[in-house]
């Protein structure tokens, strides 16, 4: 089976512009979620999504939003770009159907905000 | 809240030493823990899991739940070892993995 795949694998942006991540999960994995990478604070949980809906949402502002589409396909956007949003954003997507579990890891995206 | 601590950011260990990556967890429940390793210019794995009770490319890890700690252990640490390493939590219900803010493990020839 193909890994996690993530578009685009590394982003240059402003501040103040806005950025759509794409993730396609493992087939047959419902089951999407995102995190920030950065060298400080190590992994932090953005969302999950299931079955086309938000389950769980960390603990980000609200220009960090997301959807996922039928195919379990998920995007996530970031408006209003800050210096500090500058890190790697990885997507997992998981069998399991309710929440946590198993994570399966794609490459992420690496974005830098300058 | 589930909340993981791995209290040490950064860990040197020369090559044939052993290795132990602490884990702490705060968690009333049952958890469900893992740990991932992260080497470089790779993508995120999992390693291995409390529930299987394997042992993966010579780490164990023992879940201790008297003192709430799920430390990775190695008897005789290699250079392809070094790599970045995150103790993680899985609750009940719909409740997302918890990650700790992960340790550097630097394996010095």
């Amino acid at each position: 089976k193909a890994g996690v795949t993530q578009t685009p694998r590394y982003l240059i942006k402003t501040r103040g512009q806005q950025v759509t991540l794409s993730c396609s999960p493992i087939s047959g994995h419902r089951s999407v979620s995102w995190y920030q990478q950065t060298p400080g604070q190590g992994l932090q949980f953005l969302f999950e999504y299931f079955s086309e809906t938000q389950r769980n949402k960390g603990n980000f502002p609200g220009r960090f939003s997301g959807r996922q589409f039928s195919n379990s396909r998920s995007e996530m956007n970031v408006s209003t770009l800050e210096l500090g949003d500058s890190a790697l954003y990885l997507c997992a997507s998981s069998l399991r159907t309710s929440g946590g579990g198993e994570q399966f890891f794609g490459p992420g995206t690496r974005l830098t905000v300058l | 809240a589930q909340r993981v601590t791995q209290p040490e950011k950064l860990l040197s260990v020369f090559k044939g030493a052993p290795v132990e990556l602490k884990c702490n967890y705060s968690y009333s429940g049952s958890p469900e823990l893992f740990w991932y390793v992260q080497y470089s210019r790779q993508r995120l794995q999992l390693l291995l899991r409390h529930i299987s009770r394997e042992s993966i490319k010579g780490f164990t890890a023992d879940l201790n739940k008297g003192e709430t700690s799920f430390h990775l252990k190695k008897p005789f640490a290699q250079e392809e070892d070094s790599a970045m390493y995150y103790c993680a939590l899985s609750g009940p219900g719909n409740t997302p993995l918890v990650f700790g803010k992960g340790t550097r493990l630097s394996v010095i020839a």
